[in-house]
């Protein structure tokens, strides 16, 4: 899995509790990117990274904030999560943007 | 929104048969990707083609891009059960800043043995 790594990989959580979800990769790749999966909808983007503290917004970012301090780990925050963030969660990096992405195995995420 | 939209939504074949998955896409690109993702695993990779290529082989697989009717079809030859999963392309738009890639709604391959 080109040494991505997602934690945890299952968790259920409460509406409105906070919720941290990492990616740790040891491939140094500049690029990370945070995807959620929902049947009928394909992967959607929620934020990317291009660098260390460089990141930006994806097509659907509302309700998540996102981390890197360093250059191996990415983490997605839900600040209050809501059940329509109940979703599959998948990391990737790449090399650079629009190279072919590498994933991790995903997160899958229950909001109750 | 989806730039890429896979067709047919569901495949069901026998073991030896060809597969056939079209993508069509919305915008210009620099280039279309697929992608394989095997049950609660993630995607995986297959092969890349660059908006200036017209077809690419890698093994079994062929992939084939017209720019001027915006679609791509992936071609699995001689399929095999373990080809069993679902099949995304992906788009890099050229009038993307970040050169992000945007998914399609994927295609699911069943291949009976």
């Amino acid at each position: 899995d080109a040494g991505i790594t997602q934690s945890p990989r299952h968790k259920v959580t409460e509406t409105g509790t906070p919720v941290t979800l990492r990616c740790h990769q040891t491939e140094n790749h500049r690029y990370m990117y945070w995807y959620r999966q929902d049947p009928g909808h394909g992967l959607r983007l929620i934020h990317y990274s291009y660098g260390v503290k460089d990141t930006d917004k994806g097509e659907v970012s509302d309700g998540y904030s996102v981390s890197r301090s360093k250059t191996e780990d990415f983490l997605l925050t839900l600040e209050s999560a809501t059940s329509s963030q109940t979703s599959v969660y998948f990391c990737a990096i790449s090399v650079q943007g629009g190279s072919p992405l590498h994933f991790g195995n995903g997160t899958r995420l229950t909001v109750t | 929104s989806q730039q890429g939209e896979e067709d047919p939504q569901a495949l069901s074949i026998q073991e030896g048969e060809n597969a056939t998955m079209n993508c069509s896409y919305k915008t210009s690109i620099n280039n279309l990707q697929w992608y394989r993702q095997n049950s609660g695993r993630g995607l995986v990779h297959l092969i890349l083609i660059r908006s200036n290529e017209r077809e690419k082989h890698s093994g079994r697989l062929r992939v084939t891009l017209d720019t001027s009717k915006k679609s791509s079809s992936l071609l699995i030859t001689a399929s095999r059960a373990a080809d069993t999963a679902s099949y995304f392309c992906a788009t890099d738009a050229n009038n993307n800043a970040g050169n992000m890639l945007t998914f399609g709604g994927g295609t699911r391959l069943m291949v009976k043995p």
